[in-house]
């Protein structure tokens, strides 16, 4: 049971290039999010996702765009990567039991670095 | 709109004392409150949560916590620390009327041996 599993765990982009972060979970969780983390700054939700085929917008969601096309994938895309996206990127996932949402589960996190 | 403070960025104490991780969180609803642990490079691990009932949670590695709604806060506790605990930690919270998961801005547990 892999849980939450984030590729690539290390990318360095030029300013302008584009890339996709990709996450995957094998709990079959309803719930997907897309964190940055950045120091002094904590946790901040990018994009989040309720279930297949339906995303929404979080705190910060400028520059970022995501899709979730099968339940178990959810997708980050940098369309045009500037160094203010510099930042540890974390994937998370979370269901419901007894109509109560459980905790998130975490992905190991990508750490991206744009030059 | 939810939120949660964590007013200290680093605690530190000794190994063998008790410490305690402060939160207070802001919903406009019911809350429903985490505490997370990052270790250097890591994602982030679940400790532990409060949903309802009794107001002291107990979770893993010996780590408790209180709710408190009159004041709205959701301390971590632990009786005697660890070198081990030395990490960061994050409080979280959730509003029954939303979605978002809405996290602190961290704070760093030093314990020294």
């Amino acid at each position: 049971n892999a849980g939450v599993t984030q590729t690539p765990k290390f990318r360095v982009l030029k300013t302008g290039q584009s890339m996709t972060l990709l996450c995957a979970q094998d709990m079959n969780h309803e719930y997907m999010y897309w964190y940055r983390q950045d120091p002094g700054m904590g946790l901040r939700l990018i994009h989040y996702s309720v279930g297949e085929g339906t995303t929404a917008k979080g705190e910060v969601p400028d520059g970022y765009n995501v899709s979730r096309l099968k339940k178990q994938n959810f997708l980050l895309g940098l369309e045009s990567a500037a160094p203010s996206q510099t930042s540890v990127y974390f994937c998370a996932s979370s269901t419901t039991r007894q109509g109560v949402r459980t905790e998130a589960f975490f992905g190991q996190g990508t750490r991206l670095t744009v030059v | 709109a939810q939120s949660v403070a964590q007013p200290e960025d680093q605690v530190n104490v000794a190994e063998g004392n008790p410490l305690t991780v402060k939160c207070t969180y802001s919903v406009s609803g019911n809350p429903y409150l985490f505490w997370y642990v990052q270790y250097p490079n890591r994602g982030l691990q679940f400790l532990l949560k409060y949903i309802t009932g009794d107001n002291l949670v107990k979770g893993s590695y010996g780590f408790e916590a209180e709710f408190n709604k009159s004041q709205t806060s959701f301390h971590l506790k632990k009786p005697s620390a660890l070198v081990s605990d030395s990490a960061l930690y994050f409080c979280a919270v959730r509003d029954t009327g939303f979605q978002k998961l809405v996290f602190g801005t961290g704070t760093r547990l030093l314990v020294s041996p």
